[in-house]
């Protein structure tokens, strides 16, 4: 299974866009590559997820690049409440769903 | 749908005793997943289910804890003995495979504390 790598951690000034980086070098086949956020101690919620190309919807934009090697996560006017860790993961073949460290992602007023 | 609903919401317990967690998955979906989350060691994935079958539990700590699934609106995650190393929040998920790609759905947790 995919491992993937992001930021410890990241600051971004409210109403400015939020750009969150993966890494997911080792992503193979029909591997999909999935978002989500835990706000405080709230269980994980999903945000967006994504194969080839460019994914929106109500929360957030994906863009994968081109060989599928990396991701990036954009909140597009960041609120203080998109305050979370956010973790990208690779949809397992074996549905064995492992969630790394995450980004921390810290929005400052 | 209420969602993924688990109970209790909040668990005070002295070491030794038997602790048992309860989940009931959003209806219609046939994958369960187990997590424990410490500061230490993150969101870990314990155990998960398809179609009330248990599929992968090399998460499982221990021969202490115990998963079960008799059926599919409901599974429990039991501790026993429990010790002070088990706090944690635990998490569970459900998720419905439709083929193609899924989402996983969590419920609020169990905060543990063994005393």
């Amino acid at each position: 299974d995919a491992k993937t790598t992001q930021p410890t951690s990241m600051d971004c000034a409210e109403g400015r866009a939020a750009n969150l980086p993966c890494n997911h070098s080792t992503i193979s086949g029909n591997e999909y590559v999935y978002w989500y956020r835990q706000i405080h101690s709230q269980g994980p919620q999903y945000i967006i997820h994504g194969l080839k190309n460019n994914e929106t919807n109500e929360m957030a934009s994906l863009i994968i690049t081109e060989d599928r090697k990396s991701s990036t996560l954009i909140l597009p006017h960041a609120t203080l409440r998109d305050t979370a860790v956010y973790y990208c993961i690779v949809r397992p073949r074996t549905y064995k769903y492992i969630f790394g460290t995450g980004t921390r992602l810290k929005v400052l007023a | 749908d209420a969602g993924v609903i688990q109970s209790p919401r909040h668990e005070v317990t002295e070491m030794g005793q038997e602790v048992t967690l309860r989940c009931k998955p959003i209806s219609g979906h046939d994958y369960l997943f187990w997590y424990r989350q410490t500061m230490m060691r993150g969101l870990e994935l314990l155990i998960y289910f398809n179609n009330n079958v248990p599929i992968d539990d090399s998460g499982m700590p221990e021969d202490r804890f115990s998963a079960k699934m008799p059926n599919a609106s409901f599974s429990t995650l039991k501790i026993q003995p429990s010790e002070p190393r088990d706090s944690a929040v635990y998490f569970c998920a459900s998720s419905a495979d439709r083929g193609v790609a899924e989402k996983l759905f969590f419920g609020s947790g169990t905060q543990l504390s063994v005393l």
